[in-house]
């Protein structure tokens, strides 16, 4: 059974250090998303990637969150300098756009982010 | 206005009831609809599409009108395994934007 992996899966870290998560998409699969999700705000979506071209990162803080995809099995989510208020849990999710069919998305695990 | 919006609840109901959770979208060129049940602690997952004629799934039926902008999902027979909150999402701008209702939660209880 196919499945998006995200590692780590916890991440505690302190105020001001280098955030990196991870994100492997299903094979095959042409668009990835990264959401954060907390309480407060539910799902709020980050970055959209399409084959592996970003398509909207208009919900991302530019001036601490990055997100790339250095190849088709690999995306990555950094912020830094991380922040107390970025604790949450970070979504990465795959799916396929085109071709005359569209698949739903499929969602890794989460990382589970506390900035203390 | 939120482009999808959604019942937050939480809908109580005893187990055996059935269960209704409307979804509204303010994009009328929407093209693709889908709801995902969320476990507390836990990745959303895909319940089931939702296509023009109507689907059913078990228990569970979607209905999509475009005329109202709106989804439904019932749910018949609910079980307790059931509790979770379920939310709605909308393909559109041309399959460029995915949106994700707030989700609605669900507690069924014996």
């Amino acid at each position: 059974d196919a499945r998006v992996t995200q590692t780590p899966r916890h991440k505690v870290t302190e105020m001001g250090q280098e955030v990196t998560m991870r994100c492997q998409p299903i094979l095959g699969h042409n668009t990835v998303f990264w959401y954060r999700q907390t309480m407060m705000q539910g799902l709020e979506l980050l970055a959209y990637f399409r084959n592996r071209a970003p398509l909207d990162d208009s919900g991302m803080p530019k001036d601490r969150f990055s997100a790339e995809m250095p190849d088709a099995t690999l995306a990555t989510l950094k912020i830094q300098p991380s922040e107390p208020r970025d604790s949450a849990v970070y979504f990465c999710a795959s799916g396929l756009v085109g071709g005359g069919g569209n698949s739903p998305l499929h969602f890794g695990n989460g990382t589970r982010l506390t900035v203390t | 206005r939120k482009e999808v919006e959604q019942d937050p609840g939480p809908f109580n109901v005893p187990e055996g009831a059935t269960v209704a959770f409307n979804c509204t979208y303010s994009n009328s060129a929407s093209q693709s609809f889908f709801w995902y049940r969320q476990d507390c602690r836990k990745e959303p997952k895909l319940l089931m599409s939702v296509y023009s004629s109507g689907n059913e799934d078990g228990r569970f039926t979607a209905q999509l009108n475009r005329a109202s902008q709106y989804i439904s999902l019932l749910i018949r027979d609910s079980k307790l395994s059931d509790s979770a909150t379920y939310l709605c999402v909308v393909w559109s701008g041309g399959y460029n934007k995915l949106i994700f209702g707030a989700g609605t939660r669900l507690a069924v209880h014996p």
